[in-house]
Parts: structure tokens; sequence; C-alpha cells
């Protein structure tokens, strides 16, 4: 089975830095798909960045970029310029195919004014 | 934002109530799912949908159950609501393509006293 490991439970930094939250995962599969979501308080889940197993290109999405090491089996987050409006929980998610999400423990990331 | 709903958003209800949590969808997704999120904000799958009348229990066991009578809704049933079914269930849809995202509900939070 599938597994995501989210190392950093709680992370904090000021406005404007840049943060990377960090994903690892463990898979047998050669082709698969990677995400970040993120859950605002209160808020909805939504879809941050996507990332193909077999494009070796990283992501990226406005400020949002990922650090994809298929080898190493790492899908890193960054964000740059962070905002307060990012403040919310950060999750990995794996899924091979078209088959379930299977997600990481969730980082709450802080941005302080 | 997406088209996904639940009902109610919050819900406080005696132990022994039978209890239907609402979740429907409108854009013709085809797979549907519900997690539970703990305190701790990790979610854990609990059921899944590929369609209508397709209905597979997740990773967490779970004493609930769901039916799929209809493309857009995809409710869950707790007979006999216990203090330990306290947490807050998510409800997500996908269409069946390989390495689409899922939408989410913004979720209900479930207190059984």
């Amino acid at each position: 089975a599938q597994t995501v490991t989210q190392s950093q439970p709680e992370m904090s930094v000021q406005e404007a830095e840049t943060v990377t939250l960090s994903c690892t995962y463990d898979t047998s599969e050669s082709n698969y798909y990677l995400f970040w979501y993120k859950q605002p308080p209160s808020r909805q889940m939504i879809l941050v960045i996507r990332q193909e197993a077999y494009k070796q290109q990283n992501a990226t999405e406005n400020r949002f970029s990922v650090n994809f090491q298929k080898a190493a089996k790492s899908f890193s987050l960054k964000i740059s310029d962070s905002q307060l409006g990012d403040t919310a929980m950060y999750f990995c998610a794996f899924m091979k195919g078209a088959q379930k999400l299977v997600f990481g423990q969730g980082t709450r990331l802080t941005i302080n004014p | 934002e997406a088209d996904i709903y639940q009902t109610p958003r919050y819900l406080v209800i005696g132990t022994g109530k039978k209890i239907t949590l609402e979740c429907s969808q409108t854009m013709g997704h085809d797979k549907m799912y519900w997690y539970q999120q703990d305190p701790g904000m990790e979610l854990h799958l609990i059921h899944y949908s590929y369609g209508v009348n397709s209905t597979e229990k997740g990773d967490l066991s779970s004493e609930s159950t769901v039916s799929r009578i209809r493309t857009e809704h995809f409710p869950l049933t707790l007979e006999s609501a216990r203090p330990s079914h306290t947490s807050q269930y998510l409800c997500a849809s996908s269409w069946g393509i390989v390495g689409t995202e899922a939408f989410f509900g913004q979720g209900t939070r479930l207190t059984v006293v």
C-alpha cells in the first residue's frame, strides 16, 4: 500500500519569506500523481499544485512550486513571497492511476505579519 | 468555488440517534469520497464510490454506511451515534480519469453528546 509522510506537523514564517514543506512517499509504481492541497481555517480544501510522475519538469503555479525527486520519493512544496492568506493546513497526496487519493498527515503553516 | 455541498455544516446530537450527513455535487463526477478528519487534522478515507450503485469501504474502519443511488448524491448514515463519532466529515468528488483532482465540500462538524 502507498504511504505518504509529512514530517513537519507545524511551521511558522514571517510574511514575504519563502517556506518549504516536506513530503515523502512510498510506492513501487512507476507512474502516479502527486498533489498538494490547502485547507484554510474553516474553509474548503483546494488544490494547490499537481505533479505527474513521468514528467521530470517540476510543476509551478505562481508563487507555488514543487521539488520532485522521483528516485528519492520526495515531493516538497515551496511557497515564495508568503502571504497571510497562505495560512492553512497543507496536505500532500498520492494517487495511482484513477484510484483513490492517499493523504499525508498534514502540515499546519502559519504566516505571521 | 467547487460545486459540492455538504449539509448540515454543524450538528450536535444525542447518543443513540440516527443521523444522515448529506453530500451533493453538480459536476457530474463519477467518484465520490467520505473522509473523517480527526482533531490533529489528519484525513482518513472511510468510504468511496466509483459510480452509481458502487460503494467501497476505505482505509479506516467506520460504523457508518453510504449509498450511491444517484450520481450527484452520496449520503453517509450513522444508525446509532456515539461520542466516538464526534469528528469533522469531509465529502469529495472527482472525475474517474487518471490523475484528476478531487473537489471538497466545506465539511460537517459532528458532535455527539
